[in-house]
């Protein structure tokens, strides 16, 4: 049971424009989210959080919206740089047994071209 | 600050063997987490363990184990390999595992021939 969906599984943007990605979950419990880059062969990189008392969240290039009733998250990266080019996971958490668990969506695999 | 550090990196097993995978989380986080990562079912959570307890597990076969040390050092454990256990293994660790960020190792890359 996948409570976690990300539909897109990959993003072509230009550098210099605004990338978007997008995740949808389920589960209502869920009460804080995550977003994480990866490049190959490496491990996640935590990129930018929010909980569910907020609806955004802004670091640097990164702001994450999220909106509650539609239990829809999304990601936007002002300027897109080449070196944003890697795959992109929105991870959430929240419930009884969310005790170190975060569930995974698929990933959306962004390139940035010049 | 040193970030999480799994060990080893690479891994060459045969079907029927065990393998011990390590992690050393960041220090001060005392919460460390495992997860499968396979091209077809993604990131899955596999345990955690805070303060040497296993305190969440997911939907993974008892070949599966781990344990947490007082230090807050983690291994996982899986007996008896078989092919579909062929993965890369990622640790992550985060200060108490409720509403906290998760910090990820580069993981284990596990292939059993």
């Amino acid at each position: 049971d996948q409570q976690v969906k990300q539909n897109s599984p990959s993003l072509s943007v230009q550098e210099g424009r605004i990338s978007i990605l997008n995740c949808d979950y389920t589960n209502s419990m869920f009460d804080y989210f995550l977003w994480y880059k990866k490049y190959p062969a490496e491990g996640p990189t935590f990129l930018i959080s929010i909980s569910s008392i907020k609806d955004k969240n802004e670091d640097g290039r990164f702001t994450v919206f999220l909106n509650k009733s539609a239990k829809h998250l999304s990601l936007h990266i002002v300027p897109s740089q080449p070196g944003d080019s890697a795959v992109y996971f929105c991870a959430a958490s929240g419930g009884t047994d969310s005790w170190g668990k975060f569930q995974f969506g698929a990933g959306t695999q962004v390139v940035v071209t010049p | 600050k040193a970030g999480v550090t799994q060990t080893p990196r690479y891994l060459i097993k045969t079907r029927g063997q065990q393998v011990t995978l390590s992690c050393s989380p960041i220090s001060g986080h005392r919460s460390v987490s495992w997860y499968q990562q396979t091209p077809g079912q993604g990131l899955q959570f596999l345990f955690e363990y805070f303060s040497e307890t296993q305190r969440n597990k997911g939907n993974f076969p008892g070949r599966f184990s781990g344990r947490q040390f007082s230090n807050s050092r983690s291994e996982m454990n899986v007996s008896t390999l078989e092919l579909g256990d062929s993965a890369l293994y990622l640790c992550a660790s985060s200060l108490t595992g409720r509403q906290n960020i998760q910090y990820f190792g580069a993981g284990t890359r596990l292939s059993v021939l």
